[in-house]
C-alpha cells in the first residue's frame, strides 16, 4: 500500500452496504497476502488471507480478490454492520527482501454509518 | 488461551531513561516480532526472531535492542529514549512459513 503520512484514506458507508476496500503493492515476488482489521485501542485481527497462486477467497462476509497483473488486493465486506468500523491493512510476504516478516501497508479507514 | 501477551500497556520515559517491553506468547510459535505504529501509517518492523536465541534488523532498528532467550518470550529495550520513540509498539508470534501473525494488544509508549 501506499504511505499517506498522518492522513488514512477513508471509506464511509451505509449499514447494510457493500464495502471495497483496496491495496495496491508493488512487489512482484510476494507470494502470500493477508488482511487485518484494528478496532481502535487493540491489536490487528486476522480476517483472511490467499495465496499469490489464487484470484479469490471468500470468508464469512468477506472476500479478497488478488490481481497479479495489476498488483491489486481487494477486501469485499457484504452488508457492511457497524462493528465493522475500523482501520483496515493489508500485508504481503516478499520472499526478496531477506527479511522473514510481512510488509503492512498503511491502511485504509471504514466508517460505518447507521 | 492467552495468545500473546504485552506488558506493559502504558509507559511514560524522560528522554534519556530505558525500559525493557516484554512480550509472551503460549502458542509455541516460532517467529516473534515487534512493530511500532505511528498515527496514521502502518505497521513497522522493528527487530524479529525466527527461533529461540536468533534475532534480526527490521525496517526500523535503531535505537533499540531485543532478546530471545526463550522460545515464548521476546524483549525489546530501549537503552537511551527519544521522543521520535513515542508509538505504540505491537508484538505478534507466527508458527513455520510467517504467515499469519497473531498480535497482542499493544503498548502505548510517550518519552517526553
Amino acid at each position: 500500500g501506499e504511505s499517506v503520512g498522518l492522513h488514512l484514506p477513508t471509506l464511509s458507508v451505509q449499514e447494510g452496504d457493500n464495502s471495497i476496500i483496496n491495496c495496491a503493492y508493488s512487489n512482484s515476488a510476494s507470494d502470500y497476502f493477508i488482511w487485518y482489521k484494528q478496532e481502535s485501542g487493540k491489536g490487528p485481527q486476522f480476517i483472511i488471507d490467499i495465496r499469490s497462486n489464487m484470484d479469490k477467497r471468500q470468508g464469512q462476509r468477506v472476500t479478497v480478490l488478488l490481481n497479479k497483473t495489476v498488483k491489486h488486493l481487494s477486501l469485499q465486506i457484504a452488508a457492511t454492520q457497524p462493528g465493522d468500523s475500523a482501520v483496515y491493512f493489508c500485508a504481503e510476504r516478499q520472499w526478496d527482501t531477506g527479511r522473514r516478516a510481512l510488509t503492512f501497508g498503511s491502511g485504509t479507514r471504514l466508517q460505518v454509518q447507521p | 488461551n492467552a495468545g500473546v501477551t504485552q506488558t506493559p500497556k502504558f509507559r511514560v520515559l524522560k528522554t534519556g531513561q530505558s525500559m525493557t517491553l516484554l512480550c509472551a506468547q503460549d502458542m509455541n510459535h516460532e517467529y516473534m516480532y515487534w512493530y511500532r505504529q505511528d498515527p496514521g501509517m502502518g505497521l513497522r518492523l522493528i527487530h524479529y526472531s525466527v527461533g529461540e536465541g536468533t534475532t534480526a534488523k527490521g525496517e526500523v532498528p535503531d535505537g533499540y535492542n531485543v532478546s530471545r532467550l526463550k522460545k515464548q518470550n521476546f524483549l525489546l529495550g530501549l537503552e537511551s529514549a527519544a521522543p521520535s520513540q513515542t508509538s505504540v509498539y505491537f508484538c505478534a508470534s507466527s508458527g513455520q512459513g510467517w504467515e499469519k501473525l497473531f498480535f497482542g494488544s499493544g503498548t502505548q509508549l510517550s518519552v517526553l
